[in-house]
Order: structure tokens, then sequence, then C-alpha cells
């Protein structure tokens, strides 16, 4: 099936450590977006890719870490430095077009133990 | 800047009742494109229409309608005869003219009871 897996779907950190978010594509698609989502409010962009080996800053980077080493993979890592993690993650991804629509992951929700 | 605006941010309905979902948005480009999505409970974002700013034509697909006015800067969606199955989130979109960064709206949250 193609689609967008995002791995795992809940995950717990301690205080102090850096975890990775997974998401990979079988879409073939060229850009991959990372989103936060909070209780009651929209998505707010990371980071994103539209290149492999190339990536820019979204709205709220600070505290986030992303590569894009193949076209198929956009891992976000999720550092001590961000002090307030929990929320939703979404990963998305888009067709070479300007009016393409994002396609979407099934989320991963991060909590701090 | 960009910004979109979804003032309503819960509705409530008994089935059968029709619905509008309100978006507006704002942007200097005069060339933009706006979307729609749906977030059921499983939290995938599943997406709905798109529109291109030069393209007012209104559309219908089967029970869901959607408005778009470049006078007003909106892009509403109607629901006919809700049913159960489209209580979700709904997100309204604005991406710039690159078409790379999408700026969503806080989302409307639709519950639609038996």
């Amino acid at each position: 099936d193609g689609g967008i897996t995002q791995s795992p779907k809940y995950l717990f950190r301690k205080e102090g450590q850096n975890v990775t978010l997974s998401c990979e594509q079988n879409l073939n698609h060229d850009a991959m977006y990372w989103y936060r989502q909070d209780p009651g409010q929209g998505l707010r962009l990371i980071y994103y890719s539209q290149i492999v080996n190339d990536f820019q800053k979204g709205d709220i980077a600070e505290g986030y870490s992303v590569s894009r080493e193949k076209k198929e993979s956009f891992p976000l890592t999720v550092t001590s430095a961000q002090k307030n993690p929990t929320a939703f993650y979404l990963c998305a991804t888009k067709r070479t077009g300007k009016n393409q629509p994002q396609h979407f992951g099934d989320g991963t929700r991060l909590s701090i133990l | 800047a960009q910004k979109v605006t979804q003032a309503q941010t819960e509705i409530s309905v008994v089935e059968k009742e029709d619905v509008t979902l309100d978006c507006v948005y704002e942007t200097r480009d005069t060339t933009y494109y706006l979307f729609w999505y749906k977030q059921p409970p499983s939290g995938e974002l599943v997406f709905l229409i798109r529109r291109n700013s030069f393209d007012e034509q209104n559309e219908i697909s089967g029970r869901y309608s959607w408005n778009f006015q470049k006078s007003t800067s909106s892009f509403n969606f109607t629901i006919t005869a809700s049913q159960v199955v489209d209580s979700a989130v709904y997100f309204c979109a604005l991406s710039d003219t690159g078409g790379f960064k999408t700026i969503f709206g806080a989302g409307t949250r639709l519950f639609v009871k038996a």
C-alpha cells in the first residue's frame, strides 16, 4: 500500500532525553513536513524539506532537529532543549506542484514522564 | 503575513441538519491556494478539497459544498444532511504562491448527534 508511516504511535520521554520520531513514505513525494498539534490549536510547522539533503526551519523549530538523507525518510528529533514537547506530531508529504495538497500520516503522540 | 481564521471552535448539530463551517483568510499574495482537511478521531488529516485563487467557481461533491468568495476572503464549507460519520475536526488551510508552506486555521470541531 502507498502511504506514510509514522512510528511509534505513542512515545514517552523522560526529562533531559532526546527522542526521535520516524516518518517514512512510499508515495515518491519530494516534499516532507513535520507539524506539531496542541489541543484546540491548528497545526504549526516545525521543519520542512523540499528535496533530499535540504531542509528549512518552520515557525517553531527551536528544540527540534531533522535530517533528510533519503527521499523516503524524514525523522524528527525532539531534543532536551524543547521544554514543552508534549503534543501530537504529524508528518506530511506533498507531490511537486504548487496547488498539490499535503498527505498526512497517523501521527505520534509524545508525552513527558 | 498570512493568516487563517476559523472563528467557530465547536459546532454541535443533530443528524440531518445542514451545517456551515466558516473560514476567513488573509494574504498579500495574488496567487494562493486554499484547502479543507478533515481530522477524524484517528488523527490523520484527510484532504477534502483545494481551490486556486484565480478560480472562484463553487464546488459540490455529494453532501459537501464549498463557497469561495475573494471579495470577503472567505472559503466556507457546508455539509448538507449531516451524518454521525461527519463528526471530526475540520481545518481550513492556505498555501502561499510558492506552494511549499501552508498555514492552518485552528480548526472547527463538529459534533453530529444521532
